[in-house]
Order: C-alpha cells, then sequence, then structure tokens
C-alpha cells in the first residue's frame, strides 16, 4: 500500500502566520493526491485536488504544490476558521490511502 | 443542490449487524461512483472501499472484505453500508462520499454515521 506520511502531525500559529503542511508519499503518485479539512463533528471538506488545484468555494488564501513526492497545502494568512485537521490522500491506486492528520492550532 | 444524506446513529451489541444509508439528491445517482470513509475515535480517515453505482460493483479494501457490504438502490438514489458480526472495533464514524472522476477528489460527503458497538 502506498503510505502517505504528513508534518508536523500537529502545529500552532498565529492568526496571519503563513503555514506549510506537508504530505510524503512513499511511492510515485503523480498528481493523484487532494487535500481534506477536518473539522470535529463535520465531514471532510475538499481543499485542494490534483496536488494543485482549488476546490470549489476554497478561499484563495490556500494553495496546495507538489516537489517530487512531495506535496504541501500552504495557507498564506491564517485565519481562525483555518483551525482544523488537514488531512491528505493518494487517489494514484487501491488502496486508496489517508495520511494521519495535521492538526493545526491557534497559538 | 447536491447533498448526500446518512441515516441517524446506531447502538449496537456485539456480533449484531448495522444497515447504513447514504441518500443522493441533486445530481444523476449513477454518474459517480460512491465512497465509504471510517473514522474511528482518536483515529484518522480509513478508506473502504467504493461500489460502482452504474453496474452496483462494490471494491473493499483489504480491512473490509470480510463483515462489509456495499449496496445499492438505484430507484431511490440510495447506496447502503451493511457491518455484520460488530466488534468493538468497528465503533467508528462512518461516511459516505462522492467521487468526482473529472478533478479525481470526493467532492461530496454525507454528514456521518455514529455507530457504537457496546454490550
Amino acid at each position: 500500500d502506498i503510505q502517505l506520511t504528513q508534518s508536523p502531525s500537529s502545529m500552532s500559529a498565529s492568526l496571519g502566520d503563513r503555514v506549510s503542511l506537508t504530505c510524503q508519499s512513499s511511492q510515485g503518485i503523480g498528481n493523484y493526491l487532494s487535500w481534506y479539512q477536518h473539522k470535529p463533528g463535520k465531514p471532510p471538506k475538499p481543499m485542494i485536488y490534483y496536488a494543485t488545484n482549488l476546490a470549489d468555494g476554497v478561499p484563495s488564501r490556500f494553495s496546495g504544490s507538489r516537489s517530487g513526492s512531495d506535496y504541501s497545502l500552504t495557507i498564506s494568512s491564517l485565519e481562525s476558521e483555518d483551525m482544523a485537521d488537514y488531512h491528505c490522500l493518494q487517489y494514484k491506486q487501491y488502496p486508496y490511502t489517508f495520511g494521519a492528520g495535521t492538526k493545526l492550532e491557534l497559538k | 443542490q447536491i447533498q448526500l444524506v446518512q441515516s441517524g446513529p446506531e447502538l449496537k451489541k456485539p456480533g449484531e449487524s448495522v444497515k447504513i444509508s447514504c441518500k443522493a439528491s441533486g445530481y444523476t445517482f449513477t454518474d459517480y461512483a460512491m465512497n465509504w470513509v471510517k473514522q474511528a475515535p482518536g483515529n484518522g480517515l480509513k478508506w473502504m472501499g467504493w461500489i460502482n453505482t452504474q453496474t452496483g460493483k462494490p471494491t473493499y479494501a483489504d480491512d473490509f472484505k470480510q463483515r462489509f457490504v456495499f449496496s445499492l438502490e438505484t430507484s431511490a438514489s440510495t447506496a447502503y453500508l451493511q457491518i455484520n458480526n460488530l466488534n468493538i472495533e468497528d465503533t467508528a464514524t462512518y461516511f459516505c462520499t462522492r467521487f468526482y472522476n473529472s478533478g479525481y477528489y470526493f467532492d461530496y460527503w454525507g454528514q456521518g454515521v455514529m455507530v457504537t458497538v457496546s454490550s
């Protein structure tokens, strides 16, 4: 199975900070990676698809990038509503696999 | 608007079965595959598999091949997840989610169903 390693597992940041979350794949997955924001009691919300594309309705402060097998989700200026868990997911091959998540908290 | 509405929370005993529904609206049900995702308490997300809404053919991740059944009622635009012979480790929230084939991601999600297995 393809392993996705997310780092850090948790982080705290201040409002207005630029924040980058990383997801590293154990095998080549091309751009078949997406990012989801997950808050307690809610379903996951798609943020980025196909590595770099913004999902519908997602604020432009979010962006996705790729360098080899490393994928990043960047928030250019952190807002309070961005506090959540963030998970990456690969669709390259079965079984689809999620990263363990990064918990983003307010400092 | 597009919605996936799941059934309500379940409390079951070990050994029992549960059947969760996921009713789709706002789009043509058979145009998009339906996937299922598990989130156990304190754990991350785990992909369980998917069902082809045109053919009804299910595909299961290895951990979900034994007691789990995906099914459809196409006339009602509804997908089902049945879990047989429940055990404590099945206590989790289960999400249905639509796979958007043009973008390769899960674009719409059900609200989740909490299944609690306790003696």
